[in-house]
């Protein structure tokens, strides 16, 4: 599975948009990329994936470039409650048991 | 909303003790998963499970943990005899299986504290 990088960490304005990047140079043709976040010692909450194509559902969206190399997870209206850790995963055939490898991820806080 | 749920919340034993963290994955899923994460560092992966069997476990999951599926809810961590480095938050994760890709759904955790 494809290394990732993320910055360690971000700031936002409370209610502007938060936009999260991840780099996977290496990720390969069958790799989808996963972002998951975690609330202080929370469990991991998943937020949404994708292939190739941009996604959006009623968390976040993510953008992949068109040589998915990189993608960026946008929350568009951040509120205090998304001050969490984002993780960026790139996972080839996520249904087969396969382990999600956490990185560091990005430290997400939200100035009021 | 189903979610998955994990008991005890925080667990405290004596080193050399057995424990056993349960967890009740969502109630369609049949992949299974448990990761720990020692405080401050990274969520690990231990195993997954599918169909009665381990399907991949890490280095760290070595011959003191098991996995069990006692009956049609329960998905059961061991540990037979807990080390010192075993305290950490230990969480359970399910997802479904179908054609395509699946999101793990992960529990609140069992902080696991050993003295």
């Amino acid at each position: 599975d494809a290394k990732t990088t993320q910055p360690p960490s971000m700031d936002c304005a409370e209610g502007r948009a938060a936009n999260l990047p991840c780099n996977h140079s290496t990720i390969s043709g069958n790799e989808y990329v996963y972002w998951y976040r975690q609330i202080h010692s929370q469990g991991p909450q998943y937020i949404i994936h994708g292939l190739k194509n941009n996604e959006t559902n009623e968390m976040a969206s993510l953008i992949i470039t068109e040589d998915r190399k990189s993608s960026t997870l946008i929350l568009p209206h951040a509120t205090l409650r998304d001050t969490a850790v984002y993780y960026c995963i790139a996972l080839s055939k996520p249904n087969t048991g396969n382990q999600f490898y956490f990185g560091t991820g990005t430290s997400l806080t939200v100035i009021p | 909303e189903p979610e998955v749920t994990q008991t005890p919340s925080h667990q405290v034993t004596q080193m050399g003790q057995e424990v056993i963290l349960r967890c009740v994955p969502i109630s369609n899923h049949l992949y299974f998963y448990w990761y720990r994460q020692i405080l401050g560092q990274k969520v690990e992966f231990l195993v997954s499970f599918y169909n009665n069997e381990i399907s991949e476990k890490s280095e760290i999951f070595d011959d003191q943990f098991s996995v069990e599926r006692p009956d049609g809810s329960n998905f059961t961590l061991k540990i037979r005899s807990t080390k010192l480095e075993d305290s950490a938050m230990y969480f359970c994760a399910s997802s479904e299986v179908s054609g395509g890709p699946n999101e793990q759904f992960f529990g609140p955790g069992t902080r696991l504290t050993v003295l």
